[in-house]
């Protein structure tokens, strides 16, 4: 199995402008979790879906970010416009899902974002 | 709200020297606490879940062990390959909404040959 996929690794952009981080998770997994690391707040969960559901969105910082999950294999968290503060590693996870307290989390490589 | 805190931030042993990792956690009914192990410029990796008080879990020169209000891992002489960052994560009923994880701001371990 290829884990969960993020794209891009990397990206630089400016501020003001429209930011798509996307993500495949591992196939037959139910549950696809959005987090954000930074040096001052460590890893911050911002949204999660069950089954293509959003489910929780309330660590999402404000209006600016929105997540989409149209299909079971693929995700895209935006943000527009993008600020400076932004800047961060975005990760994507997924696990079997259901609720199960034994279920397990399988993170991506991350995506490292940078707004000038 | 769930808390984790985790001691100390950074750890620097000599190979082989044993030491333990602290996960202290606030949590409104524990479903799970995780360790991951995260390596520079890559995503966290699972190392184990723990349920409940008493529980005890090894992996090679790891092991992990879990109190009602912490966790520990211990780390048995380390090599330098087990440099890296370590996280400590909770599943609770309130925090992250029913399935996310809290985590900590992790312990960033480094052993030196």
């Amino acid at each position: 199995d290829a884990g969960v996929i993020q794209s891009p690794r990397h990206e630089v952009t400016e501020m003001g402008q429209e930011v798509t981080l996307r993500c495949k998770p591992i196939s037959g997994h139910n549950s696809l979790f959005w987090y954000r690391q930074t040096m001052m707040r460590g890893l911050e969960l911002l949204i999660y879906f069950n089954n293509n559901v959003p489910i929780d969105d309330s660590g999402m910082p404000e209006d600016r970010f929105s997540a989409k999950m149209p299909n079971a294999s693929f995700s895209t968290l935006k943000i527009q416009p993008s600020e400076p503060r932004d800047s961060a590693v975005y990760f994507c996870a997924s696990s079997f899902g259901a609720g199960s307290d034994t279920d397990t989390q399988y993170f991506g490589p991350g995506t490292r974002l940078t707004v000038l | 709200e769930d808390q984790v805190t985790q001691s100390p931030e950074a750890l620097r042993l000599q190979e082989g020297e044993s030491s333990s990792l602290n996960c202290s956690y606030t949590v409104s009914g524990l479903r799970g606490l995780f360790w991951y192990r995260q390596d520079p410029g890559k995503g966290p990796e699972f190392l184990f879940t723990l349920y409940s008080a008493g529980e005890e879990k090894e992996k090679e020169r790891l092991k992990a062990t879990l109190t009602k209000k912490e966790s520990f891992l211990h780390i048995t002489a380390p090599k330098p390959e087990d440099s890296a960052t370590y996280l400590c994560a909770v599943r609770g009923y309130s925090g992250g909404g029913a399935d996310g994880l809290t985590f900590g701001k992790g312990t960033h371990l480094i052993i030196q040959p």
